[in-house]
């Protein structure tokens, strides 16, 4: 059964860059007929969807973050990671991670991990 | 981009009675080749990820129970819980994972009435 474990510093300065990291288990990140990716809740909103990685590598990202959002794997570890920079207060959520399979939508996801923008 | 709107923002059912929460896409989510509906509905709970309930508009998650069912296709759907229990408060989302981004609704809160 695969999970997923979101981690990274809770806090962040502004103007810096946020690096979480979500670890799979159960599974390989390198399976080709699979999606990882990141979605955020900011506290008393919505979800929003920040973007995801193919197996392969490919990336889609929102486009209202694509300029700060970067989307890696590191098949070594069998993890892949979010680094968002110049970060603000609008940044402060709580960051999932989640796996969906081909055309399928996110059918697993990280228990999620608060990060809060602050100086 | 396709924008998602939900409808209520809020909603209180009494216990055993149904609800109802719509959601309506900017532009059709059927894509036309395998005649799918690219809509997926979410249960999300304090404390909790996000759990997936139907997806393709209509399909029950495994597990899911059979109270929930969706309808709808193109642009405009419905998620209908046809018995409240109290272990389904919460905020529901549509989504749709047609095209990127993948956006979603903005929630509509379900509570006891």
């Amino acid at each position: 059964q695969v999970q997923l474990q979101e981690s990274g510093p809770g806090r962040v300065k502004p103007s810096q860059t946020l690096s979480l990291t979500c670890s799979v288990s159960g599974d390989s990140i390198s399976r080709g007929s699979y999606y990882w990716s990141w979605i955020r809740q900011p506290a008393g909103k919505g979800l929003e969807w920040i973007g995801r990685i193919f197996g392969s590598g490919n990336t889609n990202y929102n486009p209202s973050l694509k300029s700060r959002v970067t989307i890696s794997l590191d098949t070594s570890k069998n993890h892949f990671s979010l680094n968002l920079s110049s970060v603000t207060a609008a940044d402060t959520a709580v960051y999932y991670c989640a796996r969906s399979i081909t055309i399928f939508p996110m059918d697993v996801w990280g228990k999620g991990t608060t990060v809060t923008v602050s100086s | 981009d396709i924008v998602m709107t939900q409808s209520p923002d809020s909603l209180a059912v009494s216990l055993g009675e149904r609800a109802t929460i719509n959601c309506k896409s900017s532009q059709s989510v059927l894509f036309s080749s395998n005649n799918k509906n690219y809509l997926a509905w979410y249960q999300h709970k304090p404390g909790q990820p996000p759990k997936l309930l139907i997806y393709w508009a209509f399909t029950r998650e495994s597990g899911v129970p059979d109270r929930f069912s969706g309808s709808g296709s193109g642009t405009d759907f419905t998620l209908t819980i046809s018995s409240l229990q109290a272990e389904d408060v919460a905020v529901y989302y549509c989504q749709q994972y047609y095209s990127a981004p993948h956006s979603f609704g903005q929630g509509t809160m379900l509570e006891i009435k």
